[in-house]
């Protein structure tokens, strides 16, 4: 079945620095998608990615879909506390109703 | 705020009782589904549903039933728990009238706990 995995799992930054994580699929997607989910809340869509080598910036985050529609990053630039929580990708492929979730990164911010 | 409600939103059980989560929308969504959260797997699909009694497995549907008798009404049974069942669910609706796209809104999750 298809898989996502996301890496890194953990990342620890300081306050400002910039942040990173990365998505593959084991199949071509036909779209993928970004949440984050804050400590103790539930995940909360981000945004959707549909075109192959497409960007997306949304202030401090820009996304990118890879243009074999098989992987995906989100970078997050100047890191703010606001920022903590962990941030997942969901991959849909083509002719599949089922959202298939990475195993997230968690990030932390140090003050 | 997209219309999901969950109950119970915390529940301890005992190994071998039955236990039902049920999610609750108020926007006439078609498509509704049951994700379960463990540390270290992300969320995992268990049932899903597209329209009043038409369901299909996720990737983790064992030890698992659902039924949508009801537009607004998705149940999560678990006929048995078991201590592996232990976990934060998490029901969410998808917007979008087209298959292949539209974004997934959460409930606010039910933390289970089997003993």
């Amino acid at each position: 079945g298809q898989q996502v995995m996301q890496i890194p799992q953990y990342q620890h930054v300081q306050e400002g620095e910039d942040f990173t994580t990365y998505c593959n699929s084991s199949t071509t997607l036909s779209n993928i998608q970004w949440y984050k989910q804050r400590p103790g809340g539930h995940p909360v869509f981000l945004i959707q990615l549909v075109k192959s080598g497409e960007v997306k910036k949304q202030k401090r985050l820009t996304f990118q879909f890879g243009e074999a529609k098989k992987n995906s990053s989100l970078h997050i630039t100047a890191t703010q506390t606001t920022d903590v929580g962990t941030y997942f990708c969901a991959g849909l492929a083509w002719g599949n109703e089922k959202l298939t979730f990475g195993t997230g990164t968690r990030l932390t911010i140090i003050p | 705020d997209a219309g999901i409600t969950q109950s119970p939103r915390h529940k301890v059980t005992e190994t071998g009782t039955p236990v039902t989560l049920r999610c609750h929308q108020t926007e006439n969504h078609r498509y509704m589904y049951w994700y379960r959260q463990d540390p270290g797997h992300g969320l995992r699909l268990i049932h899903y549903s597209y329209g009043v009694k038409d369901t299909d497995k996720g990737e983790v549907s064992d030890g698992y039933s659902v039924s949508r008798s009801k537009t607004e009404d998705f149940l999560l049974t678990l006929e048995s728990a078991t201590s592996s069942q232990t976990s934060v669910y998490f029901c969410a609706i998808r917007h979008g009238r087209i298959a292949n796209t539209g974004e997934l809104f959460f409930g606010e999750g039910s933390r289970l706990t089997v003993l």
